[in-house]
């Protein structure tokens, strides 16, 4: 398995602004995640963090609004910029560790919300 | 693209008693289904999974059916506790390659003591 660390664990932010969220692995690991959880919903993938370049990004996600940084294979950061109102949200980072292919491990969750 | 639907929302039981979630998904080169447990103000965690050759799998009161044909599983747990009480997730994902699983939409299992 793997310990994952996030945070901040919440924050209220407001409108304009930019909130980077970092996700700590006690791990090395093979894929690390952003999903985004809005209140009832499912867990939607925001995109994929790639060590040393650019993210993967899913429809409906961009580059500028979500930049995603992964400067080594434990750690990444997800920025949610120019924040509005819709982007209240439960931000989760997750990875897939080599020895358990396609099992994921989820971090606690930054609850964020934006007045 | 895979679709996942998953049924019901909600589900309320009596302690001791049992509870069933379905899920149907739409693509057939699915052969990976994991089952989520999230707890209030925590991430999703792996509770049970399933592979596409195995009709079957049990771990102690929890346990997953896969019918392949039908494209459908389903998340049984007996003996309901208090602390079952949880969003659950399930999820489909082909092997190999780009095997992100799609999740369904979740079930809030509330036990009542």
């Amino acid at each position: 398995s793997a310990v994952i660390s996030q945070k901040p664990s919440r924050d209220i932010c407001q409108r304009g602004t930019s909130l980077t969220i970092q996700c700590q692995v006690d791990s090395q690991v093979t894929m690390m995640f952003w999903y985004r959880q809005q209140p009832g919903q499912s867990l939607t993938l925001i995109a994929t963090a790639n060590q040393g370049s650019e993210a993967t990004y899913e429809s409906g996600f961009v580059i500028d609004k979500f930049p995603i940084s992964r400067p080594n294979l434990t750690f990444s950061t997800l920025t949610v910029s120019n924040m509005s109102p819709e982007d209240s949200s439960i931000y989760l980072c997750s990875v897939e560790v080599a020895s358990q292919a396609e099992k994921l491990f989820f971090g606690s969750g930054t609850q964020l919300s934006v007045l | 693209g895979e679709n996942v639907e998953q049924h019901p929302s909600t589900l309320s039981v009596q302690e001791g008693d049992s509870a069933v979630i379905k899920c149907t998904y739409s693509d057939s080169a699915s052969n990976y289904f994991p089952w989520y447990k999230q707890e209030l103000g925590k991430g999703p965690q792996l509770i049970i999974d399933i592979r596409s050759n195995v009709g079957e799998k049990k771990d102690q009161r929890i346990a997953v059916t896969l019918n392949k044909t039908a494209k459908h599983f389903s998340l049984h747990i007996t003996e309901t506790q208090p602390e079952d009480s949880a969003v659950y997730f399930c999820a489909a994902s082909p092997s190999g390659g780009s095997y992100i699983p799609t999740f369904g939409r979740g079930t809030s299992l509330i036990v009542h003591p």
